[in-house]
């Protein structure tokens, strides 16, 4: 069936360093990856996504790389601060289908 | 706006207990889901409801049962628990069910069945 693997599983940097997570999915009709972030005790929320038309997206510190042809997509986050420290999770979708396939994902720790 | 709310955040079964889970959402979004998260397995999908009035199983239906009362709440039952059940249960909301549309999660509920 359908699988998104996500790495590392967690992830230590110190504050001003960027972070990146991999994620590799295996249907190959998925075109739609969005990026969820968790903080302590809440639910996950939506911090950026990128459909299979684009390549990279950008938002502030955060941005999403996509290959199509690797089936590979990373979340970056450059000069991380304290208040980013929390579990991301990477998902994919395919056109037409309600059903979100996670990643296992990454406790991230900002080392102040 | 409240979001996504669940109820209750907290709560301990005993093997064979029953109980359901409320949700509502009043964002006037057409599709809700279940979730379940487990340690080291990310969120699976229990069952998911793409409009009032029909529901669908998802990767983790067994010992599950969903009723969608109205657009706004979606409530997850468990008939008869197990410490298999242990989980954090998160509720989420979509403006539809399909893809590119944002999941709008609850803060979730967190199970123990002993």
């Amino acid at each position: 069936g359908e699988n998104v693997e996500q790495h590392p599983s967690t992830l230590s940097v110190q504050e001003g360093d960027s972070a990146v997570i991999k994620c590799t999915y295996s249907d190959s009709a998925s075109n739609y990856f969005p990026w969820y972030k968790q903080e302590l005790g809440k639910g996950p929320q939506l911090i950026i996504d990128i459909r299979s038309n684009v390549g990279e997206k950008k938002d502030q510190r955060i941005a999403v790389t996509l290959n199509k042809t690797a089936k590979h997509f990373s979340l970056h986050i450059t000069e991380t601060q304290p208040e980013d420290s929390a579990v991301y999770f990477c998902a994919a979708i395919s056109s037409g289908t309600y059903k979100y396939i996670f990643g296992t994902g990454t406790r991230l720790k900002v080392l102040a | 706006n409240a979001g996504v709310t669940q109820t209750p955040k907290f709560q301990v079964l005993k093997t064979g207990q029953s109980m359901t889970l409320q949700c509502a959402q009043d964002m006037n979004h057409n599709s809700m889901y279940w979730y379940r998260q487990d340690p080291g397995m990310g969120l699976r999908l229990i069952y998911y409801s793409a409009s009032e009035g029909t529901t669908d199983k998802g990767e983790v239906p067994n010992g599950y049962n969903v009723s969608r009362l109205n657009k706004r709440e979606f409530s997850l039952r468990l008939e008869s628990a197990a410490p298999s059940q242990t989980s954090v249960y998160f509720c989420a909301s979509s403006e539809a069910g399909r893809a590119y549309n944002e999941q709008f999660f609850g803060p979730g509920t967190r199970l123990t069945v002993l």
